[in-house]
């Protein structure tokens, strides 16, 4: 159980262009899932949290207009890279917590997206 | 606040010999600590996770962690070292802001496995 998928798992595209990331919680409801950047070799940065419903909250130094996070349902969120540079290229992990265990603090991860901006 | 040091970012063990992973956090309150694994271009693996329970937390593929608070640690511990262990490993604390639990991650631990 606690299954989280991430869709696409690679990507390549233009500088200037805007690539969308899916994030699914595939065997249960999450009220809120999570944004990670992960550069080579290093630990995970928090970007992002979004609640089902609701704004994201952005970490201090996310641009929120150039990473747009949307989470419509309890099972799905959405990071959308606008404009995307070179030095946007990165890992992006997404995590979820299960909405049956609110004051739960697990999180699952899912396998991850490699942006790749040429 | 709430922090987490991972003491060594690079470890190497001969198969089937003991791992040990070290740990050590900083928090105000009663924490929540994981293990994570990651191995390369993947997602993260929760290997175990401590809320306060038992002090000694059995995890999967036989880790296992204790949790000492008068040390403030949570070291990672295997007795006997496979080839598919070798992978990147985080420690992580619970701090709670905002109305939600966040992670804290340590910088990470490379381990290596030799054959």
């Amino acid at each position: 159980g606690a299954v989280v998928s991430q869709h696409p798992s690679r990507v390549i595209c233009k500088s200037g262009t805007s690539v969308k990331i899916e994030c699914r919680s595939l065997d249960f409801q999450a009220t809120t899932m999570f944004w990670y950047r992960q550069f080579p070799k290093q630990s995970l940065m928090l970007m992002a949290t979004s609640n089902e419903g609701s704004k994201a909250t952005y970490e201090q130094g996310v641009e929120k207009d150039k990473f747009l996070i949307n989470h419509a349902s309890l099972t799905l969120s959405t990071l959308t890279v606008t404009s995307a540079h070179p030095e946007d290229s990165s890992f992006y992990i997404c995590s979820a917590s299960p909405e049956s265990r609110p004051h739960t603090d697990t999180q699952y991860f899912g396998p991850g997206t490699r942006l790749t901006v040429l | 606040a709430q922090s987490v040091t991972q003491l060594d970012s690079h470890v190497s063990v001969s198969e089937g010999t003991p791992v040990l992973l070290r740990c050590n956090y900083s928090s105000s309150y009663s924490p929540s600590l994981f293990w994570y694994v990651q191995h390369p271009n993947k997602g993260l693996q929760l290997l175990l996770k401590y809320t306060s329970a038992a002090t000694l937390v059995k995890g999967i593929n036989g880790f296992e962690a204790e949790f000492k608070k008068s040390e403030t640690s949570f070291h990672l511990t295997k007795p006997s070292a496979h080839m598919s262990d070798a992978a990147e490993y985080f420690c992580v604390v619970t701090g709670f802001t905002s109305g939600t639990y966040k992670y804290i991650f340590g910088t990470g631990t490379r381990l290596k496995v030799l054959a």
